[in-house]
């Protein structure tokens, strides 16, 4: 079946203290995407990939890193966690391009306190 | 700058037919796309326009007009099922999407 996995489903940890969200997909897609959604202000894209190696910041990348070592995965860091980064964040891919659409995760949900 | 509206809630009765209305501000942008996402879920694609004009799919249709910077999804023959937000974004190139808030959409009997 075609998917975008991601990991953990929920995740509750404390500030400063380093974790990684991992995120998969097996539809040979070059483009990957990280995005975050807060209530009343939509999905915001933090990072994005088009293709291994190759990665460029969205519109609120602060705060987070993304590796792309191989084309299936593109996990995020979150180095330094802090409260204003909890959120519900949302991994996607696509073949790019103008008619491509993203195939999101499931999303995980993370609370800093 | 690039910004995307949409209404924040609209309210629907089964059966019936309804429109959700996006309007942005930009530069310029590839493609418009509209996903469908239930609480707590991954959002999902609905359909996408290119050009101007109507797409249908199904129950779903989708208009866009670039020189009004205009865009709106018809849902008819509503469905309880239908209850979901709706999000309106555009592909702006060089692999970048931005999207709107998204539209609560309430199906009642």
């Amino acid at each position: 079946e075609a998917q975008v996995t991601q990991n953990p489903r929920y995740l509750i940890t404390v500030t400063g203290k380093k974790l990684t969200v991992t995120c998969s997909q097996n539809m040979n897609h070059e483009y990957m995407s990280w995005y975050r959604q807060d209530p009343g202000l939509g999905l915001r894209q933090i990072y994005y990939s088009m293709n291994v190696e190759v990665t460029d910041k969205g519109d609120v990348p602060e705060g987070y890193k993304v590796s792309r070592k191989e084309k299936r995965n593109f996990p995020l860091i979150l180095e330094s966690p802090s409260p204003n980064q909890t959120s519900l964040y949302f991994c996607a891919s696509s073949l790019g391009g103008a008619r491509s659409p993203l195939h999101f995760g499931n999303g995980t949900r993370l609370t800093v306190t | 700058g690039q910004n995307i509206d949409q209404p924040t809630e609209m309210t629907a009765t089964e059966g019936a037919i309804v429109q959700i209305n996006c309007t942005y501000q930009t530069s310029g942008f590839n493609g418009l796309f509209w996903y469908q996402q239930h609480a707590g879920e991954a959002p999902t694609f609905l359909s996408y326009n290119v050009l101007d004009g109507l797409e249908e799919k199904g129950r779903f249709s989708s208009f866009l007009s670039r020189s009004k910077g205009y865009s709106y999804l018809l849902l008819k023959e509503l469905q309880m099922k239908d209850s979901a937000s709706y999000l309106c974004a555009l592909n702006t190139g060089g692999f970048k999407t931005i999207f709107g808030a998204g539209t609560r959409l309430f199906v009642k009997a």
